[in-house]
């Protein structure tokens, strides 16, 4: 299967600060990113779908503008959390495309744990 | 709106005990369905995925079953172990390979030895 790797795997942080996560695909080129949050034994819900070279598309209620995705290379996605506040609290995951979408079935990163305080 | 339930949200066996995980969806108009396994503070590990047109995948001590009409799948875990206790979760895919999945809130296993 394909190896994913998110950096940090989890970090504290105050409120008002920004945090950035990485996302790498590390044995094959993503063309499309899916970045997914989990709050507290709730489902995963997908929040922002990162293309390479292009603008990313946000789900409904996710606010462009304080989840900022970088998608500048075919193996590198990042989220970057604006002026986090405590409700941002959360498990972000990522899960590449692998290129051509050959297979259904989805490789996910191990998660980053944001903690606001 | 595509919605994905889990039941029971959380289970505790005893080790050795044979157990079923249910997962239902309100559209069955579904591209195919995984099941995954998460550890506390881990991402996800697929277990099984099953196309729209098939009825069931093996590996090892699972079985996962799928009755589209119905909207519904199983996961069926033989011989349970302590390393089993994890969290197992149900996802559908409403459109090709590449598309995003719609997630159950998951199933918290525990199996004590």
């Amino acid at each position: 299967g394909a190896v994913v790797s998110q950096h940090p795997s989890w970090v504290i942080c105050k409120s008002g600060t920004s945090v950035k996560i990485e996302c790498r695909s590390l044995d094959f080129q993503a063309t499309t990113m899916f970045w997914y949050r989990q709050f507290p034994k709730q489902s995963l819900m997908l929040m922002a779908t990162s293309n390479e070279g292009s603008k990313a598309t946000y789900e409904q209620g996710v606010e462009k503008d304080k989840f900022l995705i970088n998608h500048a290379s075919l193996t590198l996605s990042t989220l970057t959390v604006t002026s986090a506040h405590p409700e941002d609290s959360s498990f972000y995951i990522c899960t590449p495309i692998l290129p051509g979408r050959t297979t259904d079935t989805q490789y996910f990163g191990p998660g980053t744990r944001l903690t606001v305080l | 709106k595509q919605e994905v339930t889990q039941i029971p949200a959380a289970l505790s066996v005893p080790e050795g005990e044979n157990l079923v995980l249910n997962c239902s969806f309100t559209d069955s108009a579904i591209y195919n369905l995984q099941w995954f396994r998460q550890d506390p503070g881990k991402g996800l590990t697929s277990l099984l995925l099953i196309q729209s047109s098939q009825r069931e995948q093996t590996s090892g001590r699972l079985n996962a079953s799928l009755d589209k009409s119905s909207g519904r799948s199983t996961l069926y875990i033989a011989a349970s172990q302590p390393g089993d206790s994890a969290t197992y979760l149900c996802a559908v895919s409403v459109g090709q390979a590449g598309t995003a999945l719609i997630f159950g809130k998951g199933t918290t296993l525990s199996v004590s030895s």
